[in-house]
């Protein structure tokens, strides 16, 4: 079965702070994994798009990598801002159709 | 350029009532999509639109109809609204199609008492 995991669910980082989410996942055959930021409230935002050639692609203070031999990819955000605070999706896009697994999330808050 | 709009962005429907929910996107974008999303559980597809005048259902779509209008808009209806679709609704657009970048829309909150 076709599922996205992400880890941890929830954390909470200090302004000025880095961390890193993780997505493993299980989607066959891979077209590409991709990186959403989600405010609340509002619609998720692409962040970066990754094929299963691309190791690493970076947009701005958020680094994303991808290892499709074990099926896990990270997101690493450097030197926190408040505005960070936001749930980041993982989301698969198997090759075949129109198929999008989502993950469900982790729900990031950045104090001060 | 305003992107993906939809409305309304809240919603109150008694069960058994019934919602046209609204979305159109200024991208010339062909391919256009409704997500729904409840707590802890991943966006889920309930219908889309891979061009104007197609329209194919995805992995959730009981309960729901689609009107492809034009290449601009793409509405979602609830003939007879239940509460198990009380969700968070989610319209999104992409040039050619999933395997692209979606732009979404901020969202319809939609509650069925």
């Amino acid at each position: 079965k076709n599922q996205v995991e992400q880890s941890p669910q929830s954390l909470i980082i200090l302004e000025g702070k880095n961390c890193t989410l993780q997505c493993n996942y299980t989607v066959s055959p891979f077209s590409n994994l991709r990186w959403y930021k989600q405010d609340t409230g509002r619609g998720p935002v692409s962040l970066t798009i990754m094929t299963f050639s691309e190791n690493t692609k970076s947009n701005g203070r958020y680094t994303a990598t991808l290892d499709a031999d074990t099926k896990q990819s990270s997101l690493h955000i450097t030197a926190s801002q408040l505005s960070d605070s936001a749930s980041y999706i993982c989301v698969v896009s198997a090759q075949a159709g129109t198929a999008l697994i989502f993950g469900k999330g982790t729900t990031l808050s950045v104090s001060s | 350029n305003a992107g993906v709009t939809q409305t309304p962005k809240f919603q109150v429907l008694k069960t058994g009532q019934s919602m046209t929910l609204q979305c159109a996107q200024d991208m010339n974008h062909n391919s256009m999509y409704w997500y729904r999303q409840d707590p802890g559980m991943g966006l889920r597809l309930i219908y889309y639109s891979a061009s104007e005048g197609t329209t194919d259902k995805g992995e959730v779509p009981n309960g729901y109809n689609v009107s492809r209008l034009n290449k601009r808009e793409f509405s979602l209806r609830l003939e007879s609204a239940a509460p198990s679709q009380t969700s968070v609704y989610f319209c999104a657009s992409s040039e050619l199609g999933v395997w692209e970048k979606l732009f979404f829309g901020s969202g319809t909150q939609l509650s069925v008492l």
